[in-house]
């Protein structure tokens, strides 16, 4: 039983077009995240929700929405991509964000842009 | 403001050998203290945290890291290194607030 995954896997795609990812947990966090990974590993926050309530917005160009359903999905659309997108996005999920609770990632999205 | 420093972005060690990846953290509060794994094409795996209960942490697979205040630092070991080991490893504070701030990471090696 995967804990945190993410669809799709890979997404190839040309600039200018608009892409979604999935993520979904099933440990009964109540706080997700997304994450950006570059080519030399950098990892960094892009949002953290909370009970379904935005927390975290890092200067995030507004390309980026994300949206959350409910407590157990984290979706992340991106309009207009650029190729400065590329990379691979992780979900993460935690009990909290205010304790330290330690994050369970998902599997990442390689999103390549041409 | 947070931030994470890892010395060495590449690491080689020989199998059986010591395992020493160092992390210093800055941080205006007591922080919260991870340690993750990221083997090829996957996403991060937990091996430990800190989260002031004990100065020294026991984590999965061998791993432990020590919590040093005086020097800010947590730096990961493991006596003796094995070829599994070869992975990417991050070190990431937080202070609590949903916001986690990681390392630039370091590539661990391991020479047969």
């Amino acid at each position: 039983d995967t804990a945190v995954s993410q669809t799709p896997k890979y997404l190839v795609t040309q600039m200018g077009n608009d892409k979604s990812i999935k993520c979904e947990q099933n440990l009964g966090h109540d706080t997700m995240y997304w994450y950006k990974q570059d080519s030399k590993k950098f990892l960094k926050i892009m949002f953290s929700y909370n009970n379904k309530e935005l927390i975290i917005n890092e200067t995030v160009p507004n390309r980026f929405s994300p949206k959350s359903p409910d407590k157990a999905h984290l979706n992340l659309h991106i309009n207009s991509l650029e190729l400065g997108d590329s990379a691979v996005y992780f979900c993460a999920s935690s009990q909290g964000g205010q304790g330290g609770g330690e994050q369970y990632f998902g599997p990442g999205t390689r999103l390549t842009v041409t | 403001a947070q931030s994470v420093t890892q010395l060495g972005s590449h690491v080689s060690v020989s199998e059986g050998a010591l395992v020493l990846l160092r992390c210093n953290y800055s941080s205006s509060v007591p922080p919260y203290l991870f340690w993750y794994v990221q083997y090829p094409n996957q996403g991060l795996q937990l091996l430990l945290k800190y989260t002031s209960a004990a100065t020294l942490v026991k984590g999965i697979n061998g791993f432990e890291a020590e919590f040093k205040k005086s020097e800010t630092s947590f730096h990961l070991t493991k006596p003796s290194a094995h070829m599994s080991d070869a992975a990417e490893y991050f070190c990431a504070v937080s202070t609590g607030t949903y916001k986690y701030i990681f390392g630039t990471g370091t590539r661990l090696k391991v020479l047969a």
